[in-house]
This record gives C-alpha cells, sequence and structure tokens, in this order.
C-alpha cells in the first residue's frame, strides 16, 4: 500500500466551479501535511501547509483529519490558471529524518 | 523567498557515461539536502538525504555506488549518475531544508531532466 494515496485525475472543470481533492495517508507517525501543485515538467511548488483545525488561503482551503488519516483540498472559483496536478504530501519524524513523501497528484484541467 | 538552484536542467548523454547535477541553496546555508527522482506521471520518490559534511542516506532500493552524493559545503550538494543507462531517464529534483525560528521549510530547485541514449 502507497504512503500517501490519491485519485490521479484528471478533474475536467469549468471555470468557476469548485473541485475538491482528497487524500489519505497510512503512517499515523506523520506530522505535517502540506498540498504542493506541480506544474508540466516544473519542480513542486508549496500551495498551503494542513493543519487539524483546517486553514484557507483566499480560494483554497485544506482540511486535516487525523483520526481518519485523510487529507482535503477545496478549491473554490476554479481558474484556467488553477490547472496543474497537486500533489498531497506528508512529512514524519522517525529517526529525525525530515524528508517529505508525495502522493502521486492529482491533475486538475480548468476548461474556459 | 529561499532560492535553490539546479545545474543543468536538461541533459543528454550516451549510456555508460556519467552525469553530475549540482544544486545549490543560493541564500541560505543547508546542512541537509534532498534528493528526488520523477518518472513521467508518478509520484516524486525520495532516492537519498544529503549530509553536510557526512553520508548521504539512501532510501531503500537506489544503489548508492550508481547514485553518488556529495555534500561539500553548506550550499551545495552533488548527485552524480554513474555509468548511466536508459531507465535512469528521469527527472531529478533536489531540495534544500532551510532551518529559522525552531521550524524548517523544504525549498525544491527547478530540477534536471536526464536523458540517456
Amino acid at each position: 500500500r502507497k504512503e500517501v494515496e490519491q485519485d490521479p485525475g484528471p478533474f475536467n472543470v469549468p471555470e468557476g466551479a469548485t473541485v475538491a481533492f482528497n487524500c489519505t495517508y497510512s503512517n499515523s507517525a506523520s506530522q505535517s501535511f502540506f498540498w504542493y501543485r506541480q506544474d508540466c515538467r516544473k519542480e513542486p511548488k508549496l500551495l498551503m501547509s494542513v493543519y487539524s483545525s483546517g486553514n484557507e488561503d483566499g480560494r483554497f482551503t485544506a482540511q486535516l483529519n487525523r483520526a481518519s488519516q485523510y487529507i482535503s483540498l477545496l478549491i473554490r472559483d476554479s481558474k484556467l490558471s488553477d490547472s496543474a496536478t497537486y500533489l498531497c504530501v506528508v512529512r514524519k519524524m522517525d529517526t529525525g529524518r525530515r524528508a517529505l513523501t508525495f502522493g502521486s497528484g492529482t491533475r486538475l484541467q480548468v476548461q474556459p | 523567498g529561499a532560492v535553490v538552484s539546479q545545474h543543468p536542467s536538461r541533459v543528454i548523454c550516451k549510456s555508460g557515461t556519467s552525469v553530475k547535477i549540482e544544486c545549490r541553496s543560493l541564500d541560505f546555508q543547508a546542512t541537509t539536502m534532498f534528493w528526488y527522482r520523477q518518472f513521467p506521471k508518478k509520484s516524486l520518490m525520495l532516492m537519498a538525504t544529503s549530509n553536510e559534511g557526512s553520508k548521504a542516506t539512501y532510501e531503500q532500493g537506489v544503489e548508492k555506488d550508481k547514485f553518488l552524493i556529495n555534500h561539500a559545503s553548506l550550499t551545495l550538494s552533488t548527485l552524480t549518475v554513474t555509468s548511466a543507462h536508459p531507465e535512469d531517464s528521469s527527472f531529478y529534483i533536489c531540495s534544500a531544508l532551510r532551518t529559522s525560528g525552531g521550524g524548517y521549510t523544504q525549498y525544491f530547485g527547478p530540477g534536471t531532466r536526464l536523458t540517456v541514449l
């Protein structure tokens, strides 16, 4: 079983739509959670961290459910520029390692 | 924000040759850097953790003799793919760990696309 699982998509949505992505992680030792965005043939860029209380950054809202080991990302009022692959990322602190573990990503295509 | 550079951005080489990729943190010192590999439509996979002044820690299944890592200074880590084969063709991305205020953030380089003919 993969450590971080995501629906690969693609999600094809019209501009202005609301879209939600989900992610599950298998290791309960995971301590930090993030959503990254990756454009084609580019490096991943941090979109937002995810906190248990839920957090919002403009049109983006992230939620974490530690009991279910589940993370979500909601994008409201989708823009064409939101088209990208969204990576669910976790960090665990076993043996002091601080590397990130990436999901395989969910592809979003926003259409005019 | 912090900047991490990688060089070269793209390299094409013949099978059997060695390729060196550099990763630099431009405006901060990084005692820890990470090397990832990404195949098309796949996730980033951690290859190794590079520690300044000590040996790199390799992930299971990654051959340390094939992927040589040297973290010679607080701003530079290099990955050398030795005796490259076509199956080594991939997108290699480094990241540097920046610590501040008790926390830390990982900054990614722009990646190096390696094609082995």
